[in-house]
């Protein structure tokens, strides 16, 4: 039974295009997160919300609209698509202030 | 401006034997620090974790300790097992009041390979 879930695990798309990316936990957490691995392997912060409310909007450029319809689901959307956009996107979730945070399974993005 | 640092990209290790995984930082308001686990192809796992006032913690072969002064904290796995092989990401945290306002900041991680 998957804590942190997102789909699609690998998603291949050409520039330009307009593409989404869904996490859901099951975890009861209030707060969920996206982070991108990028070419260099450094995991960073893009967004959380806590309770549907955007908290952090980390300095991510705004073709990117996360979106949390409730505390279980966070989505990602990514309009113009971009060579650079090419990366794994995680979908994380936590409940306490200590950070430990539950990963998803991650979304291989391929921009062509 | 990398405020979390595994110098190490790779670490070699024969199994049974300790790995120790090094990892500093930065900037003096972290006061949590914890340690993922990654396999390939799978998103990170969380194994453990130290506040700023403790110098170790310890659960089963996987200790933490944390130097303070020195900005510096290390995992040491002992005695090393070939499923210990994977990225391990240390990451640091600020306790924040606001609820979602915490967020990890990760190095860049170490591939650790245990050797039969």
């Amino acid at each position: 039974d998957t804590a942190v879930s997102q789909t699609p695990k690998y998603l291949v798309t050409q520039m330009g295009n307009d593409k989404s990316i869904k996490c859901e936990q099951n975890l009861g957490h209030d707060t969920m997160y996206w982070y991108k691995q990028d070419s260099k392997k450094f995991l960073k912060i893009m967004f959380s919300y806590n309770n549907k409310e955007l908290i952090i909007n980390e300095t991510v450029p705004n073709r990117f609209s996360p979106k949390s319809p409730d505390k279980a689901h966070l989505n990602l959307h990514i309009n113009s698509l971009e060579l650079g956009d090419s990366a794994v996107y995680f979908c994380a979730s936590s409940q306490i202030r200590t950070g430990k945070a539950f990963f998803g399974q991650g979304t291989r993005l391929t921009v062509v | 401006d990398q405020q979390v640092k595994q110098n190490s990209p790779s670490l070699s290790v024969q199994e049974g034997r300790i790995s120790i995984l090094n990892c500093d930082y930065t900037n003096s308001m972290f006061d949590y620090f914890l340690w993922y686990k990654k396999y390939p192809a799978e998103g990170p796992t969380f194994l453990i974790s130290i506040s700023s006032i403790k110098d170790k913690n310890e659960d089963g072969r996987f200790t933490v300790f944390l130097n303070k002064s020195a900005k510096h904290l290390s995992l040491h796995i002992v005695p090393s097992q070939p499923g210990d092989s994977a990225v391990y990401f240390c990451a640091a945290q600020r306790l924040r009041l606001i609820q979602g306002a915490q967020k990890l900041v990760f190095g860049q991680g170490t591939r650790l390979t245990i050797n039969p």
